[in-house]
């Protein structure tokens, strides 16, 4: 089945130690995006890609970055976790287009990254 | 500012009556409004998608409604089940861009 896979599914990483969350995709979607949620919060979107063109929000830190090798994967890397970034990290694909229906996302079940 | 909001306490109802969840936002103007489904633990699930020249969309027990000049969407769920109890969110999006943002979700419990 075309989906969307995250690994892990649950990281632990030490104060300040650098660390890499990973996304697949079987759908060939053109975006893919990342978000942070926290506990009972809305899903804060981090940045997207739409192919190899990357969208930072305004308010994402830069202690986050992102790379998408290609169509199919896509990381997310924490320079520098902070106990603040503690959070289940969401990502998403779309067929983009701003069509509605296009624009449908499709989620991974989230890597739940605690910070020691 | 921008503000998508979502009732935060959660609503417990009885098993086979209506679920009605509400999402009203301010200094919007969305092109497309969607509801998902998040289950513990687990990435948000879509559901329903109504557009700003829709008034009405259902899906099964679901139904969305939308009303530009209230800026409110209602999302029902009939004949509601145990299975049911999840938190729902709702996002919305401009058009000429996929970029969704979401309210913080409502938790629905249904009792059996």
């Amino acid at each position: 089945d075309a989906m969307v896979i995250q690994n892990p599914r649950y990281q632990v990483t030490q104060f300040g130690k650098p660390v890499t969350l990973s996304c697949s995709q079987t759908l060939n979607h053109n975006v893919m995006y990342w978000y942070q949620q926290k506990s009972s919060q809305a899903p804060k979107l981090l940045f997207h890609y739409y192919d190899k063109d990357f969208n930072n929000e305004a308010d994402t830190p830069d202690n986050f970055q992102s790379r998408r090798p290609n169509t199919s994967f896509c990381f997310l890397d924490i320079r520098s976790p902070g106990l603040g970034d503690a959070a289940m990290y969401l990502c998403a694909t779309s067929k983009g287009g701003g069509t509605g229906n296009q624009d449908t996302q499709y989620f991974g079940p989230g890597t739940r990254l605690t910070v020691l | 500012s921008q503000k998508i909001e979502q009732n935060s306490e959660a609503l417990n109802i009885q098993e086979g009556k209506t679920a009605t969840l509400t999402c009203n936002y301010t200094n919007y103007s969305p092109a497309y409004l969607q509801w998902y489904r998040q289950d513990p633990g687990r990435g948000p699930v879509f559901l329903l998608l109504i557009r700003e020249n829709e008034k009405e969309k259902r899906k099964e027990r679901l139904k969305v409604t939308f009303d530009t000049t209230l800026k409110q969407s209602l999302f029902h769920i009939t004949a509601s089940q145990p299975a049911d109890s999840a938190t729902y969110l709702c996002a919305l999006t401009t058009s000429g861009t996929y970029k969704y943002i979401f309210g913080t979700g409502t938790r629905l419990k249904v009792l059996a």
